[in-house]
């Protein structure tokens, strides 16, 4: 297992166009997080799920956006009509669920998002 | 939302001197907390994972410290090297982390 993948690295699209991003996780980690980082702040949760389930979903995520984790594997995120707040860094996070969540998380490389 | 404090925002040392800088926290429900070092163009890493008060965890020449009670964790680097370059992000846990904004270190030849 080579630790948690995200394509792509980076992804530059036109404001009001949709984009995907993908996340694989460390295959034994049942919980996956993403993360959304702007400059200058520390990252901010967006959702997460536990196998395939969406446990929590931030407020700050608007209907624009939409994640998924078909079969408990990878995850996708979605942005659908994205707009220039929307640029930012978008992490993904590997756990095994613990109490407390006394594991550290694996993250991924990020996909740095554009919108212009 | 949670506040999670980090001071100094950013700092340059001179290589081989020895710096140390804060995480402030809630005190109250206290779960865990976690640090990461960020490199730019990688992955954040886990460091460590602190969970008793009075913990004090290394990692070669890094360590840190903490206190629930008061709601602070230390991070401590012992004579900086160039590869110590990062920005270090504390993070509270819940069922989620909940991030500072990070205290970015430059360490200067």
């Amino acid at each position: 297992d080579t630790g948690v993948s995200q394509n792509p690295r980076h992804k530059i699209t036109k404001r009001g166009q949709n984009v995907t991003f993908r996340c694989d996780p460390i295959s034994e980690h049942n919980r996956l997080y993403w993360y959304r980082q702007t400059l200058g702040q520390g990252p901010e949760f967006l959702t997460y799920f536990q196998n395939e389930a969406q446990l929590e979903k931030s407020r700050l995520l608007s209907d624009r956006f939409s994640a998924e984790r078909p079969k408990g594997s990878f995850s996708t995120l979605e942005i659908q009509r994205t707009e220039q707040g929307d640029s930012a860094m978008y992490l993904c996070a590997s756990s095994l669920s613990s109490p407390g969540n006394r594991y550290g998380y694996t993250f991924g490389s990020g996909t740095r998002l554009t919108v212009v | 939302i949670l506040n999670v404090e980090q001071s100094p925002q950013s700092l340059h040392v001179q290589e081989g001197d020895s710096t140390n800088f804060t995480c402030s926290f809630p005190s109250s429900n206290f779960y865990a907390l976690h640090w990461y070092r960020w490199e730019t163009a990688k992955s954040p890493e886990a460091l460590f994972v602190m969970t008793l008060n009075g913990d004090e965890k290394k990692k070669g020449r890094i360590s840190a410290t903490l206190n629930t009670k008061e709601g602070y964790s230390y991070l401590y680097i012992k004579g900086s090297q160039p590869e110590d370059s990062a920005t270090y992000l504390c993070a509270f846990v819940d069922y989620k982390l909940s991030f500072g904004a990070g205290t970015t270190v430059t360490v200067r030849a």
